[in-house]
């Protein structure tokens, strides 16, 4: 039972667009939530992490948002950059352990 | 200072071998986990350590798979017997303290082990 569903499974951009990944969890109780990023062949990368209480967070060209009531998430991307091609997973933690998405992968085109 | 590493970077091995995985956490770091990550999905949590121990080795898939942890430090993954769906990539991370209630601990993953089993 996949209780961090991701979408889309895959997405292609050209350079310079920018683009949203959608996350959607029904993790309980609910901690918090965590984007990574992870390239390939490497470990994955925290991005964002967000409780409860927040419903946005940036790092730099990524903006993280969260609807704990309806639980979902979603991850912005503005001006994309070839280095943004990687796989981007959503986790959430029930305050005992993660529970990680499937992640969506993203190309980025020149 | 230094990541997690993870060694060895790729492991091949006949079915029925045992394999040991190694991973070297960051200094300090009390928390050490252990993933597994088949093609195309997503990482399945398999067991982690707070120190030395294990409080919680629910996901180890079967009594094939092992782990330990000494000095609070290295730790190693042990799969005996292996079985084909065995491979995958095993990636190790640790963070300054277990995940808790409330506890936004970053957790700093390895490059993790590329197990192939033929």
């Amino acid at each position: 039972k996949n209780q961090v569903e991701q979408s889309p499974q895959s997405l292609i951009i050209l350079e310079g667009k920018n683009c949203t990944l959608q996350c959607n969890y029904t993790v309980s109780p609910f901690s918090n939530l965590r984007w990574y990023k992870q390239d390939t062949g490497r470990g994955p990368v925290s991005l964002t992490i967000m409780t409860f209480s927040e419903n946005t967070k940036s790092n730099g060209r990524y903006t993280a948002t969260l609807d704990a009531d309806t639980k979902q998430s979603s991850l912005h991307i503005t001006a994309s950059q070839l280095s943004d091609s990687a796989s981007y997973i959503c986790v959430v933690s029930d305050g005992n352990k993660l529970v990680f998405g499937a992640g969506t992968i993203l190309r980025v085109k020149s | 200072g230094a990541g997690v590493s993870q060694s060895p970077s790729n492991k091949v091995t006949e079915k029925g071998k045992d394999v040991e995985l190694r991973c070297d956490p960051i200094s300090g770091h009390t928390a050490l986990y252990w993933y597994r990550q088949r093609l195309g999905q997503g990482l399945e949590f398999l067991i982690y350590f707070q120190g030395n121990s294990a409080p919680d080795k629910s996901g180890l898939p079967s009594d094939r798979f092992s782990a330990e942890r000494t000095g609070e430090s290295v730790s190693t993954l042990t799969i005996q017997r292996t079985q084909q769906e065995d491979s995958a990539v095993y990636l190790c991370a640790s963070s300054l303290k277990a995940i808790g209630w409330d506890q936004t601990y970053e957790q700093y993953f390895g490059p993790g082990t590329r197990l192939t089993v033929t």
